[in-house]
């Protein structure tokens, strides 16, 4: 079965602090994911990455950034956090493009930032 | 513009009835749609994709139709249980563009004993 470990499940910052969420997946995904749900909005993309070393702007990218720099891992990065990025973030993982039939998304189990 | 919307946002059901969910889409062009399921504190679960073609396909209770030409889908719970209070997420993609999933807001579904 395809994995996708997010090793911090809830996590409190502080107003400016750097928030650092990592994803790591074991079935040698091409495509990676990074997505905020929010209440009434649902999830929302924020970064993907079709390749290492590669990465390409979702909805949402603003006040965020990313990392690939192995196949197995997509980090997520808040330089400086604020109030309004508390939210759950949802990494996930496809073996091709998930506008392909079997393009599934693999999602993490989340992870819960709350910014105070 | 490319925009899915689910309705109704919540339900609450008794065990044992069933139950329809609807997702209406405006996406286009169309590849599939995806139902997922997501149990409170984890993440989405794929249920069922259908495709262009396709106007049924089951998985155990589950039951998802698509109508094509006015861009519906459905799924459909039989028998409801306690463990289907989750909440549903349709997911509908483009076969263009690299950005082309396009989320629901989800219903949230609630089975009480």
């Amino acid at each position: 079965d395809v994995k996708v470990t997010q090793s911090l499940r809830y996590l409190v910052k502080r107003t400016g602090e750097k928030v650092f969420l990592e994803c790591v997946q074991d079935m040698d995904h091409e495509n990676m994911f990074w997505y905020r749900q929010d209440p009434g909005l649902g999830l929302r993309l924020i970064y993907f990455s079709y390749d290492v070393k590669m990465k390409e702007k979702g909805d949402i990218p603003e006040g965020y950034s990313v990392s690939r720099e192995k196949k197995e891992r997509f980090s997520l990065i808040l330089e400086s956090a604020s109030t309004n990025q508390t939210s759950m973030y949802l990494c996930a993982s496809s073996e091709i493009n998930p506008g392909q039939y079997t393009g599934e998304l693999f999602f993490g189990e989340g992870s819960r930032l709350t910014v105070l | 513009k490319n925009q899915v919307e689910q309705s109704p946002q919540s339900l609450i059901i008794l065990e044992g009835k069933n139950c329809t969910l609807q997702c209406n889409y405006t996406v286009s062009p169309f590849s599939n749609l995806r139902w997922y399921k997501q149990d409170t504190g984890r993440g989405p679960v794929s249920l069922t994709i259908m495709t262009f073609s396709e106007n049924t396909k089951s998985n155990g209770r589950y039951t998802a139709t698509l109508d094509a030409d006015t861009k519906q889908s459905s799924l459909h719970i039989t028998a409801s249980q306690l463990s289907d209070s989750a909440s549903y997420i349709c997911v509908v993609s483009s076969y263009v563009g690299a950005n082309n999933l396009f989320f629901g807001t989800g219903t949230r579904l609630t089975v009480i004993p």
